[in-house]
C-alpha cells in the first residue's frame, strides 16, 4: 500500500503569514506524528496523535503552532504568523499502534522569507 | 529529559569496506528503545534496526549490527560489506517506553565510495 505522504512538498512563505501542512498517514496507522528538522539537525517531536486526540504535544514550540487530525487519518499542522526561524523540513510519521514502528513521510520543506 | 549524541559529522569509506558509527545517550530510565535510522537525499527517513534495552542480545539486520553497552549507554551501528547505496544520513534515536516521541541525535553523514 501507500505510503505516508506529505503536502506540498516544498512550501515558500513571507513573514507573517499563515501556512498548514499536510499529512496522509499509512491507512489503519492510529497513531501519527509531527517532528521538525532544522538544517544539519536532527529531527525534533512536535506532536503526538493517538486517533483524534493530541496524546502529547509538548514539542510544539508556542501557541503559533496547531495542528488537528479531526477524523483520526488526516492532519494538519497550522502555523500562525510565520517567523524566519520556523524554516525546516517538518516530517510526519503514522504507526499502527504505539509501540510500533514510525513509517516517516517525505517531509515538506518549508521557507520563510 | 533524554539526549542523544552522535560525535561523528561525517564519514567516509570504500566500498565493501566495515564502518562503525557511534551513538550515545543520557538517560535515568530503564526501559527504552534505540533505533538507527537512515536518511537519503529523498528525505525520507527509513529505520535500519531497532534493540530493546531489555534485550542483551544485539540486533542484526542482514549488514546492520549494533553494538549495545547499556551501562556504559552506548550504542553503535556496524554496517559490512558496505554498498554504494548506504550513502546517506544515519540518525540515532531514542524512545522512552511508552513515550512515542522519538529524540535523535544530530546526524552522521556517511560517504560510500567507489
Amino acid at each position: 500500500g501507500a505510503g505516508v505522504s506529505q503536502t506540498p512538498s516544498n512550501k515558500v512563505t513571507e513573514k507573517g503569514k499563515y501556512v498548514e501542512l499536510r499529512c496522509d498517514p499509512i491507512s489503519g496507522h492510529t497513531a501519527l506524528y509531527w517532528y521538525r528538522q532544522s538544517l544539519g539537525q536532527g529531527p525534533e517531536f512536535l506532536i503526538y496523535f493517538q486517533g483524534t486526540g493530541a496524546a502529547d504535544d509538548s514539542g510544539l514550540p508556542n501557541d503559533r503552532f496547531f495542528a488537528v487530525r479531526p477524523e483520526g487519518s488526516v492532519s494538519t499542522l497550522k502555523i500562525q504568523r510565520t517567523e524566519r526561524g520556523d524554516s525546516a523540513v517538518y516530517l510526519c510519521a503514522s504507526s499502527q499502534d504505539y509501540y510500533n514502528e514510525q513509517f516517516f513521510g517525505p517531509g515538506t520543506r518549508l521557507t520563510v522569507l | 529529559a533524554q539526549t542523544v549524541t552522535q560525535s561523528q559529522p561525517e564519514m567516509s569509506v570504500q566500498e565493501a569496506e566495515t564502518v562503525t558509527l557511534s551513538c550515545t545517550y543520557d538517560t535515568s530510565e530503564n526501559n527504552y528503545y534505540l533505533f538507527w535510522y537512515k536518511q537519503p537525499p529523498s528525505r525520507q527517513m527509513i529505520l535500519v534496526i531497532r534493540q530493546e534495552a531489555y534485550k542483551q542480545q544485539n540486533a542484526t539486520e542482514n549488514r546492520f549490527s549494533v553494538n549495545f553497552q547499556k551501562a556504559a549507554k552506548s550504542f553503535s551501528l556496524k554496517i559490512s560489506d558496505s554498498q554504494l547505496g548506504d550513502t546517506a544520513m544515519y540518525f540515532c534515536a531514542f524512545m522512552k517506553k511508552g513515550a512515542q516521541k522519538l529524540v535523535f541525535g544530530q546526524g552522521t553523514r556517511l560517504t560510500i565510495n567507489p
